[in-house]
């Protein structure tokens, strides 16, 4: 079993449109969560970063994280064009930032 | 753009052979992990450096080796080179291995081995 499962998509969904990207997880000692936007021949970039269970919100980005059930989303709101990318779920292991990736889910935000 | 900078952009190399890739961190950062990201995979880690020694690693074999320098830039080393080598390597730089502590991605080195 993968330390952190993520549906690789594609995800295809119009602009405007609300986007929800989920991972799960096996290990009930992951603390730290995160999400990276990974553009086409780009290196992934930290998108929003969670502490333990709750909620964190950055503009049209929701992530949540719910400890009970190991299970992280990620909410894009009014999504756009230039949302269109790889979205890569991970969490840290090990006691320093070593990260575990999920597989990533591919979106795509057509006009 | 993240202040990290891989070299090179893209490689072709054959089976058997030997690659090195480099990585400048970015300005005061003193860790530099590496990850291997196969196609349509998420990045795996290979190896972390701290100060110039390794602080931890992943499940990759002995032929996967690194270095890291006094200004805290860092060469990947995969010998005996095989088809599944083939993937984009990151290298991500931070300052210090706290758990909670941002990682800032390069562009990656895209490998092919034929």
């Amino acid at each position: 079993q993968k330390e952190v499962e993520q549906d690789p998509g594609p995800l295809s969904v119009p602009e405007g449109a609300i986007v929800s990207l989920n991972c799960t997880y096996s290990n009930s000692a992951f603390q730290y969560f995160m999400w990276y936007r990974q553009y086409s021949r780009k290196g992934p970039e930290l998108l929003m970063y969670t502490y333990s269970s709750g909620n964190k919100e950055d503009g049209r980005f929701t992530a949540q994280v719910d400890k009970s059930s190991k299970y992280i989303s990620l909410f894009i709101r009014d999504s756009q064009p230039s949302d269109s990318a790889t979205y890569l779920c991970a969490t840290t292991s090990g006691g320093y930032n070593k990260l575990i990736f999920g597989a990533g889910t591919r979106l795509a935000v057509h006009p | 753009e993240t202040g990290v900078t891989q070299s090179p952009t893209h490689l072709i190399k054959t089976r058997g052979q030997q690659v090195t890739l480099r990585c400048s961190s970015q300005s005061g950062h003193n860790t530099v992990s590496w990850y291997q990201q196969a196609l349509g995979q998420g990045p795996q880690f290979i190896f972390q450096y701290y100060r110039e020694e390794e602080n931890g690693r992943g499940n990759f074999p002995p032929r996967f080796s690194g270095l890291q320098f006094p200004n805290y830039s860092s060469e990947l080393n995969v010998n005996a080179l095989e088809l599944d080598d083939s993937a984009l390597y990151l290298c991500a730089s931070s300052f210090g291995t706290r758990e909670n502590t941002e990682a800032f991605f390069g562009q990656g080195t895209r490998l092919t081995v034929v």
